[in-house]
Order: C-alpha cells, then sequence, then structure tokens
C-alpha cells in the first residue's frame, strides 16, 4: 500500500496481559521502525528492522517486548505480561533502502493498560 | 548520545503572521533531518526532509534551514492559517559506525493560530 497501515487503533489491556500491535510498511520499504510515545510528546526507538532480519534493537525492553517481521506478513509487537508504564502509543514508520531514507509514519496504536 | 531541542515549546499567533520554529542538536554528525506535523490524537506526517549536504528546502509556506555546524535547524511558515496548528516535531537520523536508521526526535513545538 502508499501507507503506513497500524491496528488496532485502539488496544485496553488489563495488567499483566499480553498486547499485539501490527504494522503493515509501505509497499517497497525494505526497512520497519517501532517507536513509543509516551508523556505526550516523547518519542522512545524500539527496533527496527531490514526486511525480516532485526536491524537494530538497542531501545527494546528485551524481557517483555518482542518484534518480528515476517515475509508477507505484517509485522508485530508483542509486550508480555504488560505494565501500567507500557500505557502509550506505538508508532510503526517505514523507509526504502535507498534514496533520502525518508521515513513515514503510521495513525499508531494506542495502548492502554489498566 | 544525541539530544534534540526544540523552542517555543508552545507558540499562539494570530492568523496571517510568519513564524519560526526551531530545533538544536548536540551531534553534528547527522545524516538528515525531518520536520513532521502531528495533531492530536492523529499519526506524524512529513513536511519536510533535509539531508545533511542541503541548507535548505521548501514546501509551499513551509521554508526548513539547516546548519549542520552549529547544531541547528529552522522551520519558517509564512502567512499562517488557523490549519496550521498542530505540534511541530524535529528528529535527526545520525551517522554511526553500525548505521542505525532510527530518528531522535525533540519534544516538539505546539503551534496555535488564532483566527
Amino acid at each position: 500500500g502508499e501507507e503506513v497501515a497500524q491496528t488496532p487503533k485502539h488496544l485496553v489491556r488489563g495488567e499483566g496481559q499480553k498486547a499485539k500491535l501490527y504494522c503493515a510498511p509501505i509497499k517497497g520499504h525494505s526497512y520497519v521502525f517501532w517507536y513509543q510515545q509516551v508523556l505526550k510528546n516523547e518519542f522512545k526507538f524500539l527496533i527496527s528492522f531490514q526486511n525480516e532480519n532485526v536491524f537494530d534493537e538497542t531501545g527494546m525492553p528485551k524481557e517483555r517486548f518482542s518484534a518480528k517481521c515476517l515475509p508477507n506478513s505484517p509485522c508485530s509487537l508483542e509486550i508480555q505480561a504488560t505494565k501500567l508504564e507500557d500505557s502509550a502509543v506505538y508508532f510503526c514508520a517505514s523507509s526504502q533502502y535507498r534514496g533520502r531514507h525518508e521515513q513515514y509514519f503510521g495513525p499508531g496504536t494506542r495502548l492502554t493498560v489498566t | 548520545k544525541q539530544e534534540v531541542t526544540q523552542i517555543p515549546a508552545a507558540l499562539s499567533v494570530p492568523e496571517g503572521e510568519n513564524l519560526v520554529l526551531n530545533c538544536s542538536f548536540t551531534d553534528s554528525a547527522i545524516y538528515n533531518l525531518q520536520w513532521f506535523r502531528q495533531d492530536p490524537g492523529k499519526g506524524l506526517t512529513s513536511l519536510l526532509l533535509i539531508q545533511s549536504s542541503q541548507r535548505e528546502q521548501t514546501s509551499g509556506r513551509l521554508n526548513a534551514s539547516l546548519d549542520k555546524s552549529s547544531g541547528r535547524s529552522t522551520l519558517y511558515i509564512a502567512a499562517s492559517q488557523p490549519g496550521d496548528s498542530a505540534t511541530y516535531l524535529c528528529a535527526v537520523r545520525v551517522i554511526s559506525s553500525g548505521s542505525a536508521r532510527q530518528l531522535t526526535f525533540g519534544s516538539g513545538t505546539q503551534l496555535t493560530v488564532l483566527p
């Protein structure tokens, strides 16, 4: 597609439950990024993929967060045993391998942990 | 570690004014810089991207400049309109030995254009 698609738009989970978020990058884009936006405007980088391979995972809280980008499937970000502080908007972005490397963002998934 | 700062945090102007939003970054070894717009409850819309070798980019009423050596970028909005009201975010991609491609964001400037 021509836009980054994210589902669901909203997700509510009780503390300790699992949450799974999905992202479909723009067709032809090789890179996928996940960012977490908390406290209105603070963006935190989580992980990036080059095709189905993890490119950089320096921002991932590894004990509870995991992510995948499998061929012919949307990318996913999964949070096991959610905590209250995981409440945030999670954005996915994609960019091409070549050219200007401009990142295009999806509409985000708002996760609320109660 | 790259840090990005945006000043002011909030700005309110009457319709029709020209305005400048500021962005500064601590590490001048950047690959590119992007300006985004975020409307309440929405995603990010890319406004302009400036490569490290460029000095400015223009799109319609928007003009972004980059002074890499001093670690500064400005976003100039001409003849502001109420529809320009949004949060404007600056983000940089650093050059690193690991070819990291992620963006580091500033905290944004919340712009309100009064009719």
